[in-house]
């Protein structure tokens, strides 16, 4: 079973749009994370929640909205979508956090390409 | 601002050679983790090692062992034996002050030729 699992794994959309990436652990993690990967292969965090409270929240567009129903899934909307947006978004989680030197486990990322 | 850096954008070395990528860091934590993630051709990010800054002793997992030098916040990785399979980007991270993130380097390209 994949630890952590996002769909799609690939999207292409048009300008405009509106879309979702899902994103579930089955390792009964409680804190949950969006990184954002670009062209440059730069990792940059943009979400962090534990326990499905946002405890990071990045300087990111309001356009970006993750939402956590429960502490297994961490979802990531996307309004409005722009060219600047194309990345590659990773999913990731660990059990509280990384202070305690807990490893975040990662997706196998969402390539979206905005035409 | 709490920075990674990576001062090795590429590099290459020969199979069953060694190599060594380099990472420093800044942090105004006493104690904090930092890891070295390999990122191959396929995009997944998998953990190769992490290093407690309390703990003296550098940590080793099979060929990868780290050079840690906590008063020049210093993190670098050592590849022995290199093998096709180590091509990939390899990223430097450091737990960030607020325990709920990891800030990564830009990364090093590293590319085992046989």
């Amino acid at each position: 079973d994949t630890a952590v699992s996002q769909t799609p794994k690939y999207l292409v959309t048009q300008m405009g749009n509106d879309k979702s990436i899902k994103c579930e652990q089955n390792l009964g993690h409680d804190t949950m994370y969006w990184y954002k990967q670009d062209s440059k292969k730069f990792l940059k965090i943009m979400f962090s929640y534990n326990n499905k409270e946002l405890i990071i929240n990045e300087t990111v567009p309001n356009r970006f909205s993750p939402k956590s129903p429960d502490k297994a899934h961490l979802n990531l909307h996307i309004n409005s979508l722009e060219l600047g947006d194309s990345a590659v978004y990773f999913c990731a989680s660990s059990q509280a956090n990384t202070h305690s030197g807990n490893t975040i486990y990662f997706g196998e990322g969402s390539w979206l390409t905005v035409v | 601002a709490q920075t990674v850096t990576q001062s090795q954008p590429e590099m290459s070395v020969q199979e069953a050679e060694t190599v060594t990528l380099s990472c420093t860091y800044d942090t105004s934590e006493s104690n904090y983790y930092l890891f070295w993630y390999k990122q191959p051709p396929s995009r997944q990010m998998i953990l190769v090692i992490r290093q407690e800054a309390y703990k003296q002793q550098n940590a080793t997992e099979n060929r990868f062992s780290v050079n840690f030098q906590k008063a020049a916040k210093s993190f670098s990785l050592k590849i022995s034996d290199s093998q096709l399979g180590d091509t990939a980007m390899y990223f430097c991270a450091c737990d960030s002050n607020s325990g709920y993130a990891l800030n990564f380097g830009k990364g090093t390209s590293l590319l085992v030729t046989p």
